[in-house]
């Protein structure tokens, strides 16, 4: 089946302890994306990768890290998170082939900061 | 700046009504628009596309429109369901000359059925 998986889908973490949110999609895609959605915001990307080892700032990149060590995985990373980004997250995943690749999207980690 | 505008932000409707949902945006030059529908806890799941050269397209009890030259479109769904109760999210592509092009999200209708 094809399908985009995060890890884990709930998280409560205190400010400043390092955490790593992982997102591995099955479906041989080239591009990956990060966002985070709040409430009255809708989706906002953080960070996107066109391929392994490429990745670039979306719109909300500041106190988020990334990387793209194989084609499968897009990690979002924080080093020190803070209570502001307490957030709803979501990992998507498409082909960079065609006018019109559908985005598919993990099923969210909802990220508490105390 | 390249915007995408929904409207209602919430709406409540009785099973088994009609309702339409509006979308405005302000990308340019314009490739295609795809809404997605995103149930509570879950991730956001295409519904339907659409193209310059498209004006309707149905999916189901899912109808979307698009006016390319007013830059608008709108999700009708008809006789609705509990199960319909979810976000729906305007999504719209810009084009170029090549290369993948960015999108840009709607914030989303917050769509409820009520029995």
């Amino acid at each position: 089946e094809a399908q985009v998986t995060q890890n884990p889908r709930y998280l409560i973490t205190v400010t400043g302890k390092k955490l790593t949110v992982t997102c591995s999609q099955n479906m041989n895609h080239e591009y990956m994306s990060w966002y985070r959605q709040d409430p009255g915001l809708g989706l906002r990307q953080i960070y996107y990768s066109m391929n392994v080892e490429v990745t670039d700032k979306g719109d909300v990149p500041e106190g988020y890290k990334v990387s793209r060590k194989e084609k499968r995985n897009f990690p979002l990373i924080l080093e020190s998170p803070s209570p502001n980004q307490t957030s709803l997250y979501f990992c998507a995943s498409s082909s960079t082939r065609g006018a019109d690749p559908e985005a598919f999207f993990g099923q969210g980690t909802r990220l508490t900061v105390v | 700046k390249n915007q995408v505008e929904q409207s209602p932000q919430s709406l409540i409707i009785l099973e088994g009504k009609n309702c339409t949902l509006q979308c405005n945006y302000t990308v340019s030059p314009f490739s295609n628009l795809r809404w997605y529908k995103q149930d509570t806890g879950r991730g956001p799941v295409s519904l339907t596309i659409m193209t310059f050269s498209e004006n309707t397209k149905s999916n189901g009890r899912y109808t979307a429109t698009l006016d390319a030259d007013t830059k608008q479109s709108s999700l009708h769904i008809t006789a609705s369901q509990l199960s319909d109760s979810a976000s729906y999210i305007c999504v719209v592509r810009g084009r170029n000359s090549g290369g993948y092009q960015k999108v840009t999200f709607g914030t989303g209708t917050k769509l409820q059925v009520i029995p």
